[in-house]
């Protein structure tokens, strides 16, 4: 167990709809990752933030956004939703965006079905 | 852009019978390379972090060494529990994201 917690842990829903995915970092970590596996892409980085504010953007798409809150949790919000929308969304935190050397520690994923 | 290759894809091997995973990189400043493992639907789990060309980390039958280009994972004696997919990643200096390699895919039989 990383520490890591995310929720919904499956979610089903249709084209066009909007969804929320849930991240709780570990107990004393600032910083909070979002990545993206699908089948064809393998692992991507979404988007990061520390101590609620945006530091990096990867291969984000507009429909998608996200935020970090008070108490750290994070939200992953995708909208507009596609077919190929479809993967694991996985959250990871760290120490601090700021450390030279630091690992990142995932959580278990969400697995996002979109029909 | 950080580049990541993993080979081989699949490696199918009788418990006992060691073997090694490669990981090329290119990576405008290196802050660290990661191995992680990940297991069916679940999220990857910290292995190793390498910082610097000679450096080698071990933890149990794993051992992770890392060159300017490339790093390996030895597995020693694996076991069936060590099937999975062993995912490498790097983290420029000027970055905090991780790029990944696509993975290799261990099948360990007893």
């Amino acid at each position: 167990d990383s520490g890591v917690t995310q929720t919904p842990k499956h979610l089903i829903t249709a084209t066009g709809q909007r969804v929320t995915l849930r991240c709780s970092p570990r107990s004393g970590d600032l910083s909070v990752y979002w990545y993206q596996q699908s089948l064809d892409q393998g692992l991507q980085f979404l988007i990061q933030y520390y101590n609620g504010e945006e530091r990096a953007k990867g291969n984000i798409l507009e429909r998608f956004s996200a935020q970090q809150f008070p108490d750290l949790h994070s939200e992953l919000n995708l909208s507009s939703l596609e077919l190929g929308d479809s993967a694991l969304y996985f959250c990871a935190s760290s120490v601090a965006g700021t450390v030279h050397q630091e690992t990142q520690y995932f959580g278990p994923g969400t697995r996002l079905l979109v029909l | 852009e950080d580049q990541v290759t993993q080979s081989p894809e699949a490696l199918r091997l009788q418990e006992g019978e060691s073997s090694s995973l490669n990981c090329s990189y290119t990576v405008s400043g290196l802050r660290g390379l990661f191995w992680y493992r990940q297991d069916p639907g679940k999220g990857p789990e910290f292995l190793f972090t390498l910082y610097s060309a000679g450096e080698e980390k071990e933890k149990e039958r794993l051992k992770a060494t890392l060159t300017k280009k490339e790093s390996f994972l030895h597995i020693t004696a694996p076991k069936p529990e060590d099937s999975a997919t062993y995912l490498c990643a790097v983290q420029a200096r000027n970055d905090y994201k991780l790029s990944f390699g696509a993975g290799t895919t261990v099948t360990v039989r007893a």
